[in-house]
């Protein structure tokens, strides 16, 4: 299998610009997560979806952001509009329930965002 | 509910020496405990899991850890550390059901001295 699959790798936008990021899980996997990594705050939970459904977003900052798993092969989160604080590195992790609670996450590569 | 707590934000070692990260968790129930190591720019990859089948687990790359209940611990080693070691590492607490929050620690930068 290929793995967790983000894009794009890299993002510089400017601030108030719509940002898009995508992932797609390894196929099978009915979990899935988006995580936010900064130095300042380390990795934090954004939102999470079983079965295409989000589950827990309580994570989501703000309005801002929003995420959507249309189908079990896909999922983006979006910022709108974008701004500076939001510049971290996002990444995208499966899972599978059938593994239980000893199920490990898989990591994408992250999109490392930077709004000027 | 569970939390978990890596007791050192950076540890530096000789290339050729021990390794010791240090992990403790809190939980109600059983847990399922794992490292990850994040090396720079590139995602968290699994370095072992703790399972209930074993209190000593081995991992990739000569790592163990050993899951202490009395300790709540599960402190990450490895005998001889290699510069290639060099990265983040976090330690992992998930609950005893599938749809139960999966904790993060902070991380614990390991530097490798030649």
């Amino acid at each position: 299998d290929a793995g967790v699959i983000q894009s794009p790798r890299h993002e510089v936008t400017e601030m108030g610009q719509e940002v898009t990021l995508r992932c797609k899980p390894i196929s099978g996997h009915d979990y899935l997560f988006w995580y936010r990594q900064t130095m300042m705050r380390g990795l934090e939970l954004l939102i999470y979806f079983n079965n295409n459904v989000p589950i827990d977003d309580s994570g989501m900052p703000e309005d801002r952001f929003s995420a959507k798993m249309p189908n079990a092969s896909f999922s983006t989160l979006k910022i709108q509009p974008s701004e500076p604080r939001d510049s971290a590195v996002y990444f995208c992790a499966s899972s599978s329930g059938l593994a239980g609670v000893h199920g490990e996450l898989f990591f994408g590569e992250g999109s490392r965002l930077t709004v000027l | 509910a569970q939390s978990v707590t890596q007791l050192d934000s950076h540890v530096s070692v000789s290339e050729g020496t021990p390794v010791l990260l240090r992990c403790n968790y809190s939980s109600s129930y059983s847990p399922s405990l794992f490292w990850y190591v994040q090396h720079p720019n590139k995602g968290l990859q699994l370095l072992l899991k703790y399972t209930s089948a074993a209190t000593l687990v081995k991992g990739i790359n000569g790592f163990e850890a050993e899951f202490k209940k009395s300790e709540t611990s599960f402190h990450l080693t490895k005998p001889s550390a290699h510069m290639s070691d060099a990265a983040e590492y976090f330690c992992v607490v998930r609950g005893y059901s599938s749809a139960s929050k999966i904790i993060f620690g902070s991380g614990t930068r390991l530097s490798i001295r030649p």
